[in-house]
């Protein structure tokens, strides 16, 4: 059974710095490619980034390219995201995805002062 | 990127009855070389993750009802909801994964009329 469990999330001030975890399981995770989602309070879900199985190509959402890195760790089956300079906008739950019908139950990320 | 948009907004239906969700997407998300549609529907209840519906647009994923149907190719698409039960009140998402970074509608919300 496909597993994913985030971590990580918390409240920061505004300009701060945040890393989410996610730890994988029962599937080959160095050969998936990866995802995080996020979800603003009240709204709508928002792809963030992916990254493939060898960590190799990233890809990032606009309104966090250059502040978020995505990487991982396919000898513990970990997935990472970085989230550099904050702002209240980012605030959201934020979720990992193997693909549409594997997601985990999400961290919430709180920005604010 | 490509832009997913449903309609209507929200609707309320009785139970029993049926209900449609609309979806068009802003290029075509049918990959030639498969004949597939590149189209998940999502449900999402309060406080849980999304969860699949349907995949490859008229695909059904494992212990979905039956009541649940997918329709459409290329850029529109429906979610048909046969005899709503109570259970189905929720936000409901198309997303298409034809594309590496991800774009989902903007949610129809059904309700009990």
């Amino acid at each position: 059974e496909v597993q994913l469990l985030e971590s990580g999330g918390g409240l920061v001030q505004p300009g701060g710095s945040l890393r989410l975890s996610c730890a994988a399981s029962g599937f080959t995770f160095s050969t998936s490619v990866m995802n995080w989602v996020r979800q603003a309070p009240g709204k709508g879900l928002e792809w963030v980034s992916a990254i493939t199985g060898s960590g190799g190509s990233t890809y990032f959402a606009d309104s966090v390219k250059g502040r978020f890195t995505i990487s991982r760790d396919n000898s513990n089956n970990t997935l990472f995201l970085q989230m550099n300079s904050l702002r209240a906008e980012d605030t959201a739950v934020y979720y990992c995805a193997k693909d549409a019908a594997a997601w985990g139950q999400g961290t919430l990320v709180t920005v604010s002062s | 990127d490509i832009v997913m948009t449903q309609s209507p907004d929200s609707l309320a239906v009785s139970l029993g009855e049926r209900a449609t969700i609309n979806c068009k997407s802003s290029q075509s998300v049918l990959y030639n070389s498969n004949n597939k549609s590149y189209l998940a529907w999502y449900q999402q209840k309060p406080g849980q993750p999304p969860k699949l519906l349907i995949y490859w647009a008229s695909a059904r994923a494992s212990g979905v009802p039956d009541r649940f149907s997918g329709s459409g190719s290329g850029t529109d698409f429906t979610l048909t909801i046969n005899s709503l039960q109570a259970e189905d009140v929720a936000v409901y998402y198309c997303q298409q994964y034809y594309s590496t970074s991800w774009t989902f509608g903007q949610g129809t919300k059904v309700e009990i009329k």
